[in-house]
């Protein structure tokens, strides 16, 4: 079992849709929840990071943490045909992996006009 | 304010050759990490420099080796070339000032590596 899983997708919304993106994991001792926004050949952009459990907010973009269910999830309202890209979940831990982080696959988003 | 760069963008290699790749961090950084992502694939994590020496490193070969110099700045080596290497390589940096900016990383666009 891969310690971060993530639906590749793909998938494709009309704009204005509200995109629901998440990733599953399996290792307990992970405390940071990133998600980095990938372009087609470019390098990763991060979007947002949360520490522990909860929710964060920025803009049209919310992310949620439920350590108890191991499940992460990004939420993109009022999604515009720029925000087509590959999404990656990325976690990381504390003590000795500290600084390492595990991604998943990627979902691939398309927001069609 | 500069972000993360990496050069070159784009390796053609044949099997059995070395390659060097470079990465400078974003400034006030002070820690490289270099991630391979195969096509389709997410981020896996080679290895880690933090004052010059490897911190932390992930599952791959001793083919695969790496400098951090003074200025932070960072080179990845791999020797004896294998196709399985061909990918996309990405150098992420952060600083070292508490331990949640140790895992916020920003990445570089990364040098696409083609072994022929």
């Amino acid at each position: 079992q891969k310690e971060v899983e993530q639906d590749p997708g793909p998938l494709s919304v009309p704009e204005g849709a509200i995109v629901s993106l998440n990733c599953t994991y399996s290792n307990s001792a992970f405390q940071y929840f990133m998600w980095y926004r990938q372009y087609s050949r470019k390098g990763p952009e991060l979007l947002m990071y949360t520490y522990s459990s909860g929710n964060k907010e920025d803009g049209r973009f919310t992310a949620q943490v439920d350590k108890s269910s191991k499940y992460i999830s990004l939420f993109i309202r009022d999604s515009q045909p720029s925000d087509s890209a590959t999404y990656l979940c990325a976690m990381g831990g504390r003590g000795s992996t500290l600084g390492r982080l595990y991604f998943g696959r990627g979902t691939q988003l398309t927001v069609w006009p | 304010d500069a972000g993360v760069t990496q050069s070159p963008t784009h390796l053609i290699k044949t099997r059995g050759q070395q390659v060097t790749l470079r990465c400078s961090p974003k400034s006030g950084h002070d820690t490289v990490s270099w991630y391979q992502q195969a096509l389709g694939q997410g981020p896996q994590f080679i290895f880690q420099y933090y004052e010059e020496e490897e911190r932390q490193r992930g599952n791959f070969p001793d083919r695969f080796s790496g400098h951090q110099f003074p200025n932070y700045s960072s080179e990845l080596n791999v020797n004896a070339l294998l196709l399985g290497d061909s990918a996309l390589y990405l150098c992420a940096s952060s600083f070292t000032r508490g331990e949640t900016s140790k895992n916020i990383q920003y990445f570089g666009a990364g040098t696409r590596l083609s072994v022929l």
